[in-house]
């Protein structure tokens, strides 16, 4: 039972580098989001995906590009790393059904802990 | 601008006791309510989903809801020390099926 799986775990990266958060779940979930969260602040989102060759922005898109080619497999990537990206970020998936089949429950990666400097 | 409210605490309570933990939300047309349990260190876990106004309880933990106050707590009985960790509501609202999380509010349970 693998679930939504992260990597990599941890990273530091120089100022203007650029990198790529995998993310894949095996859930045949419809709905698949990126998430930063800051310390002691809530989940803020990124980009969010409604299925395969759909994406859309979330809350804080900027600096930070997605893809979603197949159901399984959202990748983050970001461009020209800066300071303001330092933060753990978390990938979730969720099947969006009815309320009684568990719509917006989300199953949450381990986080990948990312450091700029 | 869709807010969700959270006391940031710590919330120290004794071991045993009742913990009682509360979130406001600003979109009255929201649908789904949630609790997850964020350990430090960790992802977030869900805890406890309710829909519809009133109580619902499973097992430790009973969530109440309250859609004309716009509010929703978590209640957790019989505190044990492994309850202590960061609580975050999460609110559905329909109009874009999105969730909207609150900033948390990290419980201290006291042997």
């Amino acid at each position: 039972n693998a679930g939504v799986t992260q990597t990599p775990k941890f990273r530091i990266l120089k100022i203007g580098q650029s990198m790529t958060l995998q993310c894949t779940q095996d859930m045949n979930h419809n709905y698949m989001y990126w998430y930063r969260q800051d310390p002691g602040m809530g989940l803020k989102l990124i980009y969010y995906s409604v299925g395969a060759g759909i994406t859309d922005k979330g809350e804080v898109p900027n600096g930070y590009n997605v893809s979603r080619s197949t159901t399984e497999d959202f990748p983050l990537r970001l461009e020209l790393a800066a300071p303001s990206q330092t933060s753990v970020y978390f990938c979730a998936s969720s099947y969006l059904g009815t309320p009684d089949r568990g719509e917006g429950e989300l199953f949450f990666g381990e986080g990948s802990r990312l450091t700029v400097l | 601008q869709k807010e969700v409210e959270q006391n940031s605490g710590p919330l120290s309570v004794p071991e045993g006791a009742i913990a009682s933990l509360n979130c406001t939300y600003s979109d009255r047309g929201s649908q789904s309510f949630f609790w997850y349990r964020q350990y430090s260190g960790k992802s977030p876990e869900l805890i406890m989903s309710i829909y519809s106004n009133g109580d619902k309880e499973d097992g430790r933990f009973t969530a109440q809801l309250n859609k004309a106050s716009q509010y929703v707590s978590l209640l957790i009985r019989d505190s044990q020390p492994s309850d202590s960790a960061t609580y975050l509501c999460a609110v559905n609202m329909k109009s874009n099926y999105q969730l909207i999380w609150g900033a948390g509010t990290k419980l201290i349970i006291k042997p």
